[in-house]
């Protein structure tokens, strides 16, 4: 069975330092991975998708199979950047499998 | 994404009676999802539908009955509701072919 692993509750850093709010997931199938974030009284949204390897608002996340890892990451974070983080795993019938959830708070 | 809609935004009931959290979308996409959101379990699916006449079991369906007579709704019901039902309900949308799920606003339901 499938299962997306988000191991800290909350991460709570100084604005300007790096981020790393972790992901990993355990899946028999070829993974397709997603960072969805909900910022304060906004909706969930896509951040971003492994598939397309970009960056997104100084975010970026690598699929690395060996550690079943998928790891977001961001160089120097932003106050606009505390949100709920939550990373999750595209199931065959096209269904997501969400971790538990990362609280961002990025501290002035 | 005003596209995709949920009512009630809020609902408090009491053990034993049935809801339905009505879900709405304008785009036409086939695929339609209804999940829960509680603390320490981020998002769990209950049920999902490829197409209208076409819903399925997610991980936590018992419980709850849902319908799909048009592409448009999703009706969620919860037959008899329980204590343990309390939660944050999010509806979603995606395209048939494409990977990124739309989320409505949620409906935050208190069973007492």
């Amino acid at each position: 069975a499938q299962r997306v692993t988000q191991p800290e509750k909350l991460l709570s850093v100084f604005k300007g330092a790096p981020v790393e709010l972790k992901c990993n997931y355990s899946y028999s199938g070829s993974p397709e991975l997603f960072w969805y974030v909900q910022y304060s009284r906004q909706r969930l949204q896509l951040l971003l998708r492994h598939i397309s390897r970009e960056s997104i608002k100084g975010f970026t996340a690598d699929l690395n199979k060996g550690e079943t890892s998928f790891h977001l990451k961001k160089p120097f974070a932003q106050e606009e950047d505390s949100a709920m983080y939550y990373c999750a795993l595209l199931t065959g019938r096209r269904a997501l499998t969400f971790g538990s959830g990362t609280r961002l708070q990025v501290q002035p | 994404d005003a596209g995709i809609t949920q009512s009630p935004r809020y609902k408090i009931t009491e053990t034993g009676r049935q809801v339905t959290l009505m879900c709405h979308q304008t785009w036409s996409h086939s695929y339609m999802f209804w999940y829960r959101q509680d603390l320490g379990h981020g998002l769990r699916l209950i049920y999902y539908s490829a197409a209208a006449d076409i819903t399925d079991k997610g991980e936590v369906p018992d419980g709850y009955v849902v319908s799909r007579s048009k592409t448009e709704n999703f009706p969620l019901t919860l037959e008899s509701a329980t204590r343990s039902q309390t939660s944050v309900y999010f509806c979603a949308s995606s395209e048939q072919g494409t990977d990124t799920q739309y989320f409505g606003p949620g409906t935050r339901l208190t069973v007492l």
